[in-house]
């Protein structure tokens, strides 16, 4: 079945400190990656995403993501971490033959002051 | 750009009513929506991609007469609640895809509908 995995439940952050969200998928073919932010009774922001190309991705509020195909990782990065990063973050998938997101289960990331 | 509104954002209602949540892109036309679900501290769960000017497709467990779906135009998409109880009481949320994006098409979400059936 295909499937992702956001492993850590939460990661704990001091604030300038770099962090590091992990996520791992199992997809058959190429699939098209992306991260997601959802802050408290909102619905999902759209970070990044990697479709092909350069496997390290820059996107929104100072994010970028690698891409590891050997490995099937997608992990979400930040050099110097902030108190509003503070959210739920979101890694999904797309299967190169679907139009469906399969979603993670999602990681709390808390940035302490 | 890529603005998704959802409309009510909150609703609260009797037990055996319907309830009716918008999804409207703001800024572009998409032709594929999706519906999902969310359950506190939960992932989300599809329930059904919405086709414009066709019926939607529902996964798995999604009973279509109770989540009417309909999307009569390049920029709204309905879901009907059809006769809700407490255990739909969950927080909705749609999402859009540009059509213009292509294969690169992102999908972005509405602020989402937190629905309380009492």
């Amino acid at each position: 079945a295909q499937s992702v995995a956001q492993p850590e439940d939460q990661v704990n952050v001091a604030e300038g400190n770099p962090l590091t969200v992990k996520c791992t998928y199992s997809v058959s073919g190429n699939p098209y990656l992306f991260w997601y932010v959802q802050y408290p009774n909102r619905g999902l922001q759209f970070l990044l995403k990697y479709i092909t190309g350069d496997n390290l991705v820059k996107g929104s509020y100072g994010f970028e993501a690698e891409f590891n195909k050997s490995q099937t990782s997608f992990h979400l990065k930040k050099p110097s971490a902030l108190v509003s990063d503070s959210a739920l973050y979101f890694c999904a998938v797309r299967p190169y033959n679907t139009d469906k997101l399969i979603f993670g289960t999602g990681t709390r990331l808390q940035v302490f002051p | 750009g890529a603005v998704v509104s959802q409309h009510p954002s909150r609703v609260i209602c009797k037990s055996g009513t319907s309830v009716k949540i918008e999804c409207r892109s703001l800024d572009f036309q998409a032709t594929t929506m999706f519906w999902y679900r969310q359950f506190p501290k939960k992932s989300l769960m599809l329930m059904a991609t919405s086709n414009e000017g066709s019926k939607a497709t529902y996964e798995q467990g999604v009973e279509k007469d109770k989540f009417l779906i309909n999307h009569a135009s390049l920029t709204l998409s309905t879901l009907t609640v059809t006769s809700a109880h407490p255990e739909d009481s969950s927080f909705y949320i749609c999402s859009a895809r540009d059509r213009l994006e292509g294969v690169q098409e992102t999908q972005y979400f509405g602020p989402g509908t937190r629905l309380l059936v009492l």
